[in-house]
Order: C-alpha cells, then sequence, then structure tokens
C-alpha cells in the first residue's frame, strides 16, 4: 500500500516548456487535489477532483490544467511554463465523507 | 475570506521543554481544523483533526485544542524527533492552510 505516489521528484524546466506531473493513489479515495507551496507561504489550492470526472478551481488555476484520468490518478499540467511556477507541489486524496487529506512526497518545479 | 495565520513562525525549544504553538482563524461554516506535521522535502502527514470549540485530540506528547477562533498544538517533553515544521488548515468552503511553525528541539 504505497499511498500517494508522485513523478517526477524534481525537474527544471526552461521557461516556455510544457510537462505534467503525475499523481496516484492506492487508497481508493475519491477526492484528489493539487497544491503549491512556497517559501513563508501555505499550502495553496490549484485544482481539486470532488469525484472522478469532475476537476474545479481552486485558489490559484492560472497557467495550470488538470486531468482526472480514473479514480486512481490526477496529472497537473502546465503548458507554458514560468518562472513564478517554480514551487513545490503536492498532491492530496481523502476519502468521501472524511476531511482528512493524504499527501504525496511532491515535486519540486524550478523554471529558468 | 477564510484566513489561517500560525504563530511563532519558528520556535527552539530544549529538549523537555514544553510550549505550544498557535493557529488563528477565520472561516464561514468550519467543517474542521486540522494539524499537519511536514518533514524538510516530504508532505505533510496528518496528526489530529478537530471539529467545535472545545473538542481536544492526544498523540503522543502533542495535545490540539480548538476554540472559535484558535487552535493550539501543546507539545510537552519535546524530544530532537519532534522537530518539524507543523502546519494548521481549516476546511470551510476550501481547504487553507497556514504558513507553518518551524519547530526545533534541541538535545
Amino acid at each position: 500500500n504505497a499511498g500517494v505516489t508522485q513523478t517526477p521528484k524534481f525537474q527544471v524546466l526552461k521557461t516556455g516548456q510544457s510537462m505534467t506531473l503525475q499523481c496516484a493513489q492506492d487508497m481508493n479515495h475519491n477526492s484528489m487535489y493539487w497544491y503549491r507551496q512556497d517559501p513563508g507561504m501555505g499550502l495553496r489550492l490549484i485544482y481539486y477532483s470532488a469525484s472522478e470526472g469532475t476537476t474545479d478551481k481552486g485558489e490559484v488555476p492560472n497557467g495550470y490544467n488538470v486531468s482526472r484520468l480514473n479514480k486512481r490518478e490526477f496529472s497537473l499540467r502546465l503548458e507554458s511554463a514560468a518562472p513564478s511556477q517554480t514551487s513545490v507541489y503536492f498532491c492530496a486524496s481523502r476519502d468521501r465523507g472524511n476531511y482528512e487529506q493524504y499527501f504525496g512526497p511532491g515535486t519540486r518545479l524550478t523554471v529558468t | 475570506e477564510d484566513q489561517v495565520t500560525q504563530s511563532p513562525e519558528a520556535l527552539r525549544l530544549q529538549e523537555g521543554e514544553s510550549s505550544s504553538l498557535n493557529c488563528s482563524y477565520t472561516v464561514s461554516g468550519l467543517r474542521g481544523l486540522f494539524w499537519y506535521r511536514q518533514d524538510p522535502g516530504k508532505g505533510p502527514e496528518f496528526l489530529f483533526t478537530l471539529y467545535s470549540a472545545g473538542e481536544e485530540k492526544e498523540k503522543e506528547r502533542l495535545k490540539a485544542t480548538l476554540t472559535k477562533k484558535e487552535s493550539f498544538l501543546h507539545i510537552t517533553a519535546p524530544k530532537p524527533e519532534d522537530s518539524a515544521t507543523y502546519l494548521c488548515a481549516v476546511r470551510g468552503q476550501n481547504f487553507v492552510f497556514g504558513p507553518g511553525t518551524r519547530l526545533s528541539v534541541l538535545p
């Protein structure tokens, strides 16, 4: 039982490049989330998916897109990376009726 | 707008020196207040959920309490392995996280 897994762990992009961050959970959770974490700030919600087939914007969605591929997988795409997107990205999941979120290990992204 | 602040920003304790971390919040329709522990380079790890004022939860050397405006994480006789960043979050319309308190426990 791996919990929440994320790939890659580290990535360096040049401005304007695109990439997809992958997230998978094996806990049969309905809801999945993408956050970014910057120094001195709390985790900020980018997008979330309450259930398979649905996605909604969070606090900071600009410059990102998501896909809920199936119940297990939720990916985050940067179409044209910008230096302001340099951050650590965390994926999380939770079960229906339970507000406790379980987080992955994170992806550290640097955009130069 | 839902908001969470945490104080202090950083705290250094000697091993065995008890203290408390504060989480102040404003939220419309609190559906839960959460404490997480985050070690460097890792994702947050869930500790506690509190739902209503007066509620308390305990786990080893940690005890979380909740009032209508704030929550405290009390650390009793801490050990060096308790060193981490402690995050507070609330669930209203969405989840909102505080910036965290970075705790260092010196041997």
